[in-house]
């Protein structure tokens, strides 16, 4: 198993362009969440998942968009990226608490 | 925003030494985790706990779900290089849905040979 995967592993945007981050998982987890993380901030929920075809906001969730349309995948959407969304972002899957995680993606908007 | 208060921040130690570091919150938990994180790389699970009072050990790890439910601790005992990297509590807060959990900002550890 794969576990949790994520593309692209680094990207440069400049302000204002869009960009769709995927995540797949492989291990038939029903809930799938997104995450950034800052220096000296930890992990910040974006949004989450309980199942196909379901998202809902989670603590930092303006800027962003996400779509499950397939159990396995869960996107996430900048629309017009800003400099204040550089950061990683880390996706994660779970049956229950214990998330498992991505090996994150390092955003960089000019 | 973010309601776990993790310490210390950072650590430096020598090789050898045990370690202990700590959660707490004024909310009480259902759940607590503990996570590692190495440069570059996502964090992965090292401890879930579960029962309030509940003492579980991973090798050289050993994590405790406190009795009033609003913290947590882990000791590494005997400390090694690989040890280095910045270490995470996570709990799932009494009430909260979807398992959706509450991060600390982390201890960052390292480890002088």
């Amino acid at each position: 198993n794969a576990g949790v995967t994520q593309t692209p592993k680094f990207r440069v945007l400049k302000t204002g362009q869009s960009m769709t981050l995927l995540c797949a998982q492989d291990m038939n987890h029903e809930y799938m969440y997104w995450y950034r993380q800052d220096p000296g901030m930890g992990l910040r929920l974006i949004h989450y998942s309980v199942g196909e075809g379901t998202t809902a906001k989670g603590e930092v969730p303006d800027g962003y968009n996400v779509s499950r349309l397939k159990k396995q995948n869960f996107l996430l959407g900048l629309e017009s990226a800003a400099p204040s969304q550089t950061s990683v972002y880390f996706c994660a899957s779970s049956l229950g608490q214990e998330q498992f995680f991505g090996p994150g993606t390092r955003l960089t908007v000019l | 925003g973010q309601q776990l208060n993790q310490s210390p921040q950072s650590m430096f130690i020598q090789e050898g030494e045990d370690v202990s570091m700590n959660c707490t919150s004024s909310s009480i938990f259902n759940t607590w985790l503990w996570y590692k994180q190495d440069p570059g790389e996502g964090p992965v699970l090292l401890i879930a706990l579960y029962k309030a009072g509940e003492l579980t050990s991973n090798g050289r790890l050993t994590a405790q779900f406190g009795i009033t439910r609003k913290d947590s601790f882990l000791n590494i005992s005997a400390s090694i290089p690989s040890d280095v990297g910045i270490y995470f509590c996570a709990g799932q807060k009494a009430g909260a849905g979807s398992y959706q959990l509450t991060f600390g900002k982390g201890t960052k550890l390292s480890v002088i040979p």
